[in-house]
């Protein structure tokens, strides 16, 4: 059964650094990767989505990239700001489209 | 505005009442599925489906039912409500082919507690 592992499970970063989130799986047969970001009581917005065969996705400031052979994914947002501040999930999906999802890293960006 | 909307967004029951959560999508998607999300633990799936008349469950699908009888509804039935189940759910939809498959497009949620 995969795992999808997330650390740390919380980080605070002041405004202007570079952020790298982390996401690990124990299976390398994934189908795709894909990075969420979810505010406070709201539901979840797809922000990259990485096929199996490619090894980085960017959009604006992110930049996803993915590691089969080593079980893993980073996500780096560049120079962050205040309205970066979420839980960011990462997620390994399967060829039928059913997602296992990592429990996320809170993230706080200071003013 | 196009999307997955979610119905009610705040539920309280008492244990063994039954209810429905509603969930419906406006984008012509062929896959939708169930989420729950409780603290510390992600999301996990409950039930999917890949077209009307087509579902298959997840990892913890106890206690719940699903039926699509169309492509744009996909509701999440509790049969008899226990305080295991309090959490948010989370209804989400994609295109299963093609162009933009499997990027999820996720409902707000639906709060329900059970006393």
């Amino acid at each position: 059964k995969q795992e999808v592992t997330q650390i740390p499970a919380a980080l605070s970063v002041p405004e202007g650094e570079n952020l790298v989130l982390n996401c690990s799986f124990t299976d390398s047969a994934i189908y795709n990767l894909q990075w969420f970001r979810q505010d406070p009581g709201k539901g979840l917005t797809s922000l990259l989505l990485i096929q199996s065969s490619q090894r980085e996705q960017t959009s604006g400031r992110l930049n996803a990239s993915l590691d089969k052979s080593s079980g893993r994914s980073t996500l780096y947002i560049a120079a962050s700001q205040p309205g970066d501040s979420a839980t960011y999930l990462c997620a390994d999906s399967d060829s039928w489209g059913k997602l296992q999802f990592g429990a996320g890293t809170q993230v706080v960006v200071t003013p | 505005n196009a999307g997955v909307t979610q119905t009610p967004k705040f539920q309280v029951l008492k244990t063994g009442q039954s209810m429905t959560l509603q969930c419906a999508q406006d984008m012509n998607h062929e896959y939708m599925s169930w989420y729950r999300q409780d603290p510390g633990m992600g999301l996990r799936l409950i039930h999917y489906s890949v077209g009307a008349g087509i579902t298959d469950q997840g990892e913890v699908p106890n206690g719940y039912n699903v039926s699509r009888s169309t492509t744009e509804d996909f509701p999440l039935r509790l049969l008899s409500a226990a305080p295991s189940q309090t959490s948010v759910y989370f209804c989400a939809s994609s295109r299963y082919r093609g162009a933009g498959a499997n990027v999820l497009t996720f409902g707000a949620g639906s709060r329900l507690t059970v006393l």
